[in-house]
């Protein structure tokens, strides 16, 4: 059972335009969530990061939302670039309460591949 | 080197053949980690290192598969009687002890093992 899911596996904007990528957890547990981008034969790259603490994270162009009642997060591109065209994964942790100093494996979802046209 | 390290990049093997996969992080890093990635689906973790010891392999499927890290930093997954669903990207990642918590994992680019 998947406790991390991304129900949209593709999306498509235009550039200059808002890039909405959204993201829902079953485990109340995670307390840290984050996204990694992944362009093709290259490894995920970390890309923002939000504490369960936060509802809302921003760098730049990215902004990450957490909602934690409805266990839903979402990250914003704003605007959208070419560049910005990969998949991206939403990933959880249990953090401290998990292995009580370092954080263990994260958790990811199946993706989601964002295209951004010219 | 400056990323985390991985090879071979492309393994084509035999079903029922012995495969390493060998990954050297990032200098300093202590804490270490295997994920696997099959088509269409994000990476699944296998394993975690902490040093030399193996903090968490409740990923690992079965006792085909193996991993050791020996001297706290190279670590080589191994994968005995290889099966045609062991085929995927086999990621390693690696963090620092100074930023722990928060998850941030520094990925290489992978080793993609093709089992025929």
């Amino acid at each position: 059972d998947q406790q991390v899911k991304q129900n949209s596996p593709s999306l498509s904007v235009q550039e200059g335009r808002i890039s909405i990528l959204n993201c829902d957890y079953t485990n109340s547990m995670f307390d840290y969530f984050l996204w990694y981008k992944k362009y093709p034969a290259e490894g995920p790259t970390f890309l923002i990061s939000i504490s369960s603490i936060k509802d809302k994270n921003e760098d730049g162009r990215f902004t990450v939302f957490l909602n934690k009642s409805a266990k839903h997060l979402s990250l914003h591109i704003v605007p959208s670039q070419p560049g910005d065209s990969a998949v991206y994964f939403c990933a959880a942790s249990g953090g401290t309460r998990w292995y009580g100093g370092s954080q263990g494996n994260l958790i990811f979802g199946k993706g989601t591949k964002l295209s951004v046209k010219p | 080197g400056a990323g985390v390290s991985q090879t071979p990049s492309n393994k084509v093997t035999e079903k029922g053949k012995y495969v390493e996969l060998r990954c050297d992080p990032i200098s300093g890093h202590t804490a270490l980690y295997w994920y696997r990635q099959s088509l269409g689906q994000g990476p699944e973790f296998l394993i975690y290192f902490q040093g030399t010891g193996a903090a968490d392999d409740s990923g690992l499927p079965n006792d085909r598969f193996f991993a050791v890290r020996p001297e706290g930093s190279v670590s080589t997954l191994k994968i005995q009687r290889t099966e045609r669903g062991d085929s995927a990207v086999y990621l390693c990642a690696s963090s620092s002890a100074v930023a722990p918590n928060t998850g941030e994992l520094f990925f290489g680019e992978g080793s993609r093992l093709t089992v025929l």
